[in-house]
């Protein structure tokens, strides 16, 4: 099915484990994005790709690192995982010039619990 | 930056009963999204809304655009319990890729 791929959907880490989430899409989309969501902070987005070899920070994004060698992957890496990443991570894709009328496709999310 | 404020931040409802959630823009909007999101799944695209006045709808739910008031509300009539969910509005403001959103809305229909 064409869409964005997220694994796992769920994972517990140990702190300062480290782990990759991954991120796949299937529909071309020049764009993709990770963001986090909270309990009463919304979503907040991590770290962007507006290509293939480019990313650039969003606004939380300490802790994490991104990379996007093909336009198909997006994954995270949290290097050192902490308490304070205990969150639900969606990973969401779109067409750069031309967002249509969907804005971004998401993921079905990634549940990460760090203990 | 764009800051999106949702209102109210939580809403109990009777089934049958009509419902309004707000989304105020601190800037200028161009392009306002709605997403819907059950528990534990992503966030399911609604609708989008372009230019100011305009209105659209899909089944029991409409959504307008006060481009003067920088806002949208988003309008549910006899609500059931499949609206139930959190109600998120995301707008482009002066970046034309990256959604900002806001703190969503978390709807509960009683049957």
């Amino acid at each position: 099915n064409a869409g964005v791929t997220q694994t796992p959907k769920f994972q517990v880490l140990k702190t300062g484990q480290s782990m990759t989430l991954q991120c796949a899409q299937d529909m071309n989309h020049e764009y993709m994005s990770w963001y986090r969501q909270d309990p009463g902070m919304g979503l907040r987005l991590i770290h962007y790709s507006v290509g293939a070899g480019i990313t650039d920070q969003g606004e939380v994004p300490n802790g994490y690192n991104v990379s996007r060698s093909t336009t198909e992957d997006f994954p995270l890496r949290l290097l050192s995982a902490a308490p304070s990443q205990t969150s639900v991570y969606f990973c969401a894709s779109s067409y750069f010039e031309d967002r249509g009328q969907e804005g971004y496709t998401f993921g079905s999310g990634t549940r990460l619990t760090v203990v | 930056s764009q800051e999106l404020e949702q209102s109210p931040q939580s809403l109990i409802v009777q089934e049958g009963k009509n419902l309004t959630i707000n989304c105020t823009s601190s800037k200028t909007l161009y392009g306002l999204y709605w997403y819907k999101q059950k528990y534990g799944e992503g966030l399911i695209f609604l609708m989008m809304l372009q230019k100011g006045g305009e209105e659209k709808s899909h089944e029991k739910i409409t959504a307008k655009l006060d481009e003067k008031k920088q806002q949208s509300s988003l309008h549910i009539t006899a609500s059931q319990p499949s609206h139930a969910g959190i109600y998120l509005c995301g707008a482009f403001g002066g970046s034309n890729y990256k959604l900002t959103f806001g703190k969503g809305t978390l709807l509960t229909v009683n049957p």
